[in-house]
């Protein structure tokens, strides 16, 4: 039973255009949602994150829209580079923060090709 | 000068054997974890440490087992290694607190012949 789903495994884009990574999540009491990038041979990085209680958080070309009705998590780079080519995981924080003990939650992930 | 550093990097053991991963932190975070990458690409918690304390033990064998010696420290052994525990094992840590942003090490691959 996933908590956390991204459908799409692969997803290429041209440079310079948008990319838009999906995230469909099923339980309403996640508080925080996550995306971490990952590049071959190193660990997942942190790239943002946003509160169950906004809608909409944006640092530099990295913008992520939550949907909490849909239970829908995206992310739109803008635009994008090759070097944004990596795997992108998205993560949610388990329970009321209080009581999860910091369990995130991960995706299985979507490769993310970047063309010059 | 690495935050989260695991080694070994790479480990190739038998059947049966009893092997070791080391985790150190250099970020002063009060949390530590381990994560398992299995062939299918999820990452899964195995375990968590808030100050030398677990406090996530998910659902995994009791053949692994946790150290923590202080709060940089977070080792994982594994006793009578199984086909099944070949994966990429990541080391993490944070300051649980807001959205608990975990830093990664590079992680460890492990292969069981």
């Amino acid at each position: 039973d996933q908590q956390v789903k991204q459908n799409s495994p692969s997803l290429s884009v041209q440079e310079g255009r948008i990319s838009i990574l999906n995230c469909d999540y099923t339980n309403s009491m996640f508080d925080y949602f996550l995306w971490y990038k990952k590049y071959p041979a190193e660990g997942p990085t942190f790239l943002i994150s946003i509160s169950s209680i906004k809608d909409k958080n944006e640092d530099g070309r990295f913008t992520v829209f939550l949907n909490k009705s849909a239970k829908h998590l995206s992310l739109h780079i803008v635009p994008s580079q090759p070097g944004d080519s990596a795997v992108y995981f998205c993560a949610v924080l388990r329970g009321p923060y209080g009581g999860s003990q910091g369990n995130l939650i991960f995706g299985k992930g979507t490769k993310l090709s970047v063309k010059p | 000068d690495t935050a989260v550093s695991q080694t070994p990097k790479y480990l190739v053991t038998q059947m049966g054997n009893d092997k070791s991963i080391k985790c150190e932190q250099n970020l002063g975070h009060d949390t530590m974890y381990w994560y398992k990458q299995d062939s299918k690409k999820f990452l899964k918690i195995m375990f968590s440490y808030n100050n030398k304390e677990l406090i996530i033990n998910e659902t995994v064998p009791n053949r692994f087992s946790p150290k923590s010696p202080d709060k940089a420290h977070l080792n994982l052994h594994i006793n009578s290694l199984e086909l099944g525990d070949s994966a990429v094992y990541f080391c993490a840590s944070s300051i649980m607190t807001g959205a608990n942003v975990l830093t990664f090490g590079a992680g460890s691959r492990l292969t069981v012949l």
